[in-house]
């Protein structure tokens, strides 16, 4: 079965350090979205991407996120100054269709630990 | 927004018990309902989903059941084994606009007692 795939698995990065996340999504998925889960949080959504475009942002996602696709198949998330509250597993998801009717397949995540 | 409230957040069953988690959503536009099952450690996977058109779906132990009225919606998992062990999250889609992301509930843990 395809799968979403994220590296690295673990980074660990100094305060206001960049950071780049990286995923691939499942092949033939058209919708790519990044969400976040705080340690024994709930997940929380980031942002979705479609056609080369943000499709929708949370609060969450302010100046410091950026996403983007830099080829066919890579999906990155990037953190430009990173805070020690950004410390959390950041998921990678994808869907066939848009995601508010359709299931989203999610990557094994990244843990970011900002020290 | 969309806000979910899932309850409780922590749920202990004997092996072999049901298990019913509930959860209620505030808008009243959203329209798809899924249920995600976290090991620790790793990520969630898709156990079940429901779409506002039904008000039941069943999947061998599991089943979803919805109530569009009341706004909740609740996850079923019968004769629980040991490894249905794991934090259960809902969600729902934000469906006033067509958007794209879920809002999930804060998660219940679930704890098989053998």
């Amino acid at each position: 079965e395809p799968e979403v795939t994220q590296t690295p698995s673990h980074q660990v990065t100094q305060m206001g350090q960049e950071v780049i996340l990286r995923c691939v999504p499942i092949s033939n998925h058209l919708y790519f979205y990044w969400y976040r889960q705080i340690l024994g949080q709930k997940v929380e959504f980031l942002v979705s991407f479609y056609n080369n475009e943000i499709s929708e942002k949370s609060e969450i996602f302010d100046d410091q996120f950026s996403v983007e696709r830099p080829d066919g198949s890579n999906f990155t998330l990037k953190i430009r100054s990173t805070k020690l509250e950004d410390s959390a597993m950041y998921f990678c998801a994808s869907s066939e269709t848009r995601g508010g009717g359709t299931p989203l397949h999610f990557g094994n995540g990244t843990r970011l630990t900002v020290t | 927004g969309e806000n979910v409230e899932q309850h409780p957040s922590t749920l202990s069953v004997q092996e072999g018990d049901s298990a019913v988690i509930k959860c209620t959503y505030s808008d009243s536009a959203s329209n798809y309902f899924p249920w995600y099952k976290q090991e620790l450690g790793k990520r969630p996977q898709l156990i079940i989903d429901i779409r506002s058109n039904v008000g039941e779906k069943k999947d061998q132990r599991i089943a979803v059941t919805l109530n569009k009225t009341a706004k909740h919606f609740s996850l079923h998992i019968t004769e629980t084994q040991p490894e249905d062990s794991a934090v259960y999250f809902c969600a729902a889609s934000d469906g006033g606009g067509g958007a794209d992301g879920l809002t999930f509930g804060k998660g219940t843990h679930l704890i098989i007692q053998p």
